[in-house]
């Protein structure tokens, strides 16, 4: 049974600074996406990432997929208010439904 | 450009009570699916659909039931609603098995 572990689940970061958001997996996968929700919302795609080694950027946020590690990180660089939601890695095992992480919900504060 | 719409956004039922939940897609995918998200839990897969007609079961599909007869809907009924139900319901769609999720809003539901 796949699991799907993110962490941390909670984050309190200041205006400006840096932080990573990790994805643990149980299951070898090679695709894995994440989703943003802000409060009351619904899920939004951010990041598709579909081989090893793989690595997207949109913005302040980055995210990489290291297959062999079984492990995704979402980077946030310089954060900013905007940025405060609820992310979420979800893992793609092929021919069945994606497994979702729990959510860190990343609150950025001045 | 929803593409995929759920149905009720919000609803208040009584312990005991059957609903159904319904979610509408414009998008022709062949996939549906239900997820229920509580705090502390994540997403929870209940049931999905991988055609017309077929379906399969989810980690916490106990206390639920689906019916897909046409590509466009999926339908998620709670046979006798409980307390435990209480949660915001969410329906994906997807073009194949392995492209992400495009979701619905999300119906909030309460069962007192």
């Amino acid at each position: 049974e796949l699991k799907v572990e993110q962490n941390p689940l909670f984050l309190s970061m200041q205006e400006g600074k840096n932080y990573t958001i990790y994805c643990n997996y149980s299951t070898t996968s090679d695709r894995l996406y994440w989703y943003r929700q802000d409060p009351g919302k619904s899920l939004e795609s951010l990041f598709v990432l579909l081989s090893n080694g793989a690595v997207k950027q949109e913005g302040r946020l980055m995210a990489s997929l290291d297959t062999k590690a079984r492990l995704s990180t979402l980077h946030i660089t310089a954060a900013v208010h905007d940025l405060s939601a609820t992310y979420f890695c979800a893992v793609d095992m092929g021919n069945t439904p994606l497994v979702f992480g729990k959510g860190t919900r990343l609150s950025v504060i001045a | 450009d929803a593409g995929i719409t759920q149905s009720p956004r919000h609803k208040v039922t009584e312990t005991g009570t059957p609903v159904t939940l319904r979610c509408h897609q414009t998008e022709n995918h062949r996939y549906m699916y239900w997820y229920r998200q509580d705090p502390g839990h994540g997403l929870r897969l209940i049931h999905y659909s991988y055609g017309v007609k077929d379906t399969d079961k989810g980690e916490v599909s106990d206390g639920y039931s689906v019916s897909r007869s046409k590509t466009e809907d999926f339908l998620l009924t709670l046979e006798s609603a409980t307390s435990s139900q209480t949660s915001v319901y969410f329906c994906a769609i997807s073009a194949t098995g392995g492209r992400g999720y495009t979701f619905g809003s999300g119906t909030r539901l309460t069962v007192v």
